[in-house]
């Protein structure tokens, strides 16, 4: 069966540190993984997405940028962290068009 | 362009009582639509999924969902609330061109039921 794993599940920084936030999924091939975001109290925002190794789409211009260096695995990467970064990370996966999104557990970061 | 409108931030009922949560949607194209719960702290767990097949859609915990092109709206209901069904809903349309796969979610439906 496929399960995604996501980690650290709590994170804090401090402003200006940099971020690196990794996502992998296991038990299939190819999937289309996502980076999302979800401020307090708020809907979820979609941050990038990828259908493929080295193929990164960007939805949001902002202080965040994401990887793909394997097949199953995702990278959300800051360089500077700003104190408005601070949310709920989410990494989710689907196999294709029309298929449901996978969650894994989510990220805590607060920028303080 | 695809969007989703979940048209209550909050909704309370009593335990035993039947539950509604509204979501209406658009989308240029015939969408999937996706209702996800999620409790505090926690990723999200699929609920239910319309991807064009039957138009009553029965997903876990007893809810269900109807899809009505003509409303554009897909309800997510259930008969009788449990305590356990205190969370965040959203509903989720989906739309991709060949290769890419976007998703798009409402704003959220906190639910609160009261004993």
């Amino acid at each position: 069966s496929q399960t995604i794993h996501q980690w650290p599940a709590t994170l804090v920084q401090p402003v200006g540190s940099p971020l690196s936030l990794e996502c992998t999924v296991e038990g299939t091939s190819n999937p289309n993984l996502y980076w999302y975001r979800q401020a307090a109290g708020r809907g979820l925002q979609l941050l990038f997405y990828s259908v493929g190794i080295g193929q990164i789409s960007s939805e949001v211009p902002q202080n965040l940028s994401a990887s793909r260096p394997q097949d199953r695995q995702f990278i959300l990467s800051s360089k500077k962290l700003l104190l408005s970064d601070s949310g709920f990370y989410l990494c989710a996966w689907s196999v294709h068009r029309g298929s449901p999104l996978h969650f894994g557990n989510g990220t805590r970061l607060t920028v303080t | 362009a695809q969007s989703v409108t979940q048209l209550d931030s909050h909704v309370s009922v009593s335990e035993g009582t039947p539950v509604l949560l509204r979501c209406n949607y658009s989308s240029s194209y015939s969408p999937s639509l996706f209702w996800y719960v999620q409790h505090p702290n926690k990723g999200l767990q699929l609920l239910l999924k319309y991807t064009s097949a039957a138009t009553l859609v029965k997903g876990i915990n007893g809810f269900e969902a109807e899809f009505k092109k003509s409303e554009t709206s897909f309800h997510l209901t259930k008969p009788s609330a449990h305590m356990s069904d205190a969370a965040e809903y959203f509903c989720v349309v989906s739309h991709g061109a060949s290769g890419t796969y976007k998703y798009i979610f409402g704003t959220g439906t906190r639910l609160k039921v009261l004993a």
